[in-house]
């Protein structure tokens, strides 16, 4: 069974601070596709990222960087200098690899940016 | 190039009765998938469908139930609904074609169904 968990559910910081979002994930596949999503309040979720389970290496775009760590089952996310347009609902989620997909998602982290 | 789209924006329904929603993929995409995202919760799986068939499903009634058409548009069907229904209604499109980048969803506005 996969599991994702997003302890924060919500975290305000104001405009220009550096946030982390965690994300902590289970799953009993030895190859797996981690992603990050965010949602806007119109609804429509927006795809981060999609990180391989055997790819390490950390990532960074633009303002956004992400920490992937196996060995403790977590795959952060980090925004630099937060703008106000970055408020949303940040999802989590964790696929398995190969065949079908049957993405989970977290609970999601609300982020609150106030200028 | 346009996205994924879905219909309608928002419903009604009353307890018992049956709903259909729908879904476009995004052009060059073969593979829906559909999702239920609860008030303040995570969208959670429904299932998926690849070449007209359900290829994996999630823990969701028989009540719930699919389609895909040979334009790959699916539509996701719910029978005898519960007030617990209520909720956004997330279609995701994808392509398993080669040279498409695998396992990238992209999703549509979502249908907002109420059930009273």
């Amino acid at each position: 069974a996969q599991k994702v968990t997003q302890a924060q559910t919500e975290i305000s910081v104001v405009e220009k601070e550096d946030v982390t979002l965690d994300c902590v994930y289970e799953t009993r596949d030895t190859t797996y596709y981690l992603f990050w999503y965010k949602q806007p309040p119109s609804g429509e979720l927006v795809f981060l990222i999609r990180r391989n389970s055997f790819d390490e290496q950390n990532e960074i775009s633009g303002r956004y960087s992400w920490n992937f760590q196996k060995s403790t089952s977590s795959f952060n996310f980090t925004i630099t200098a937060s703008q106000v347009v970055d408020s949303a609902v940040y999802f989590c989620a964790l696929s398995p690899a190969g065949g079908y997909q049957k993405v989970t998602f977290g609970t999601g982290t609300k982020l609150q940016v106030i200028p | 190039d346009a996205g994924v789209t879905q219909s309608p924006t928002h419903l009604i329904k009353t307890r018992g009765q049956q709903v259909t929603l729908r879904c476009s993929p995004k052009s060059g995409h073969d593979t829906v998938s559909w999702y239920q995202q609860a008030l303040g919760q995570g969208p959670q799986f429904i299932f998926q469908y690849y070449e007209e068939e359900e290829r994996q499903r999630g823990n969701f009634p028989d009540r719930f139930s699919g389609h895909q058409f040979p334009n790959y548009s699916s539509e996701l069907n719910v029978n005898a609904l519960l007030l617990g229904d209520s909720a956004l209604y997330l279609c995701a499109s994808s392509s398993r074609t080669s040279g498409a980048i695998p396992y990238e969803q992209y999703f549509g506005p979502g249908t907002r169904l109420t059930v009273t």
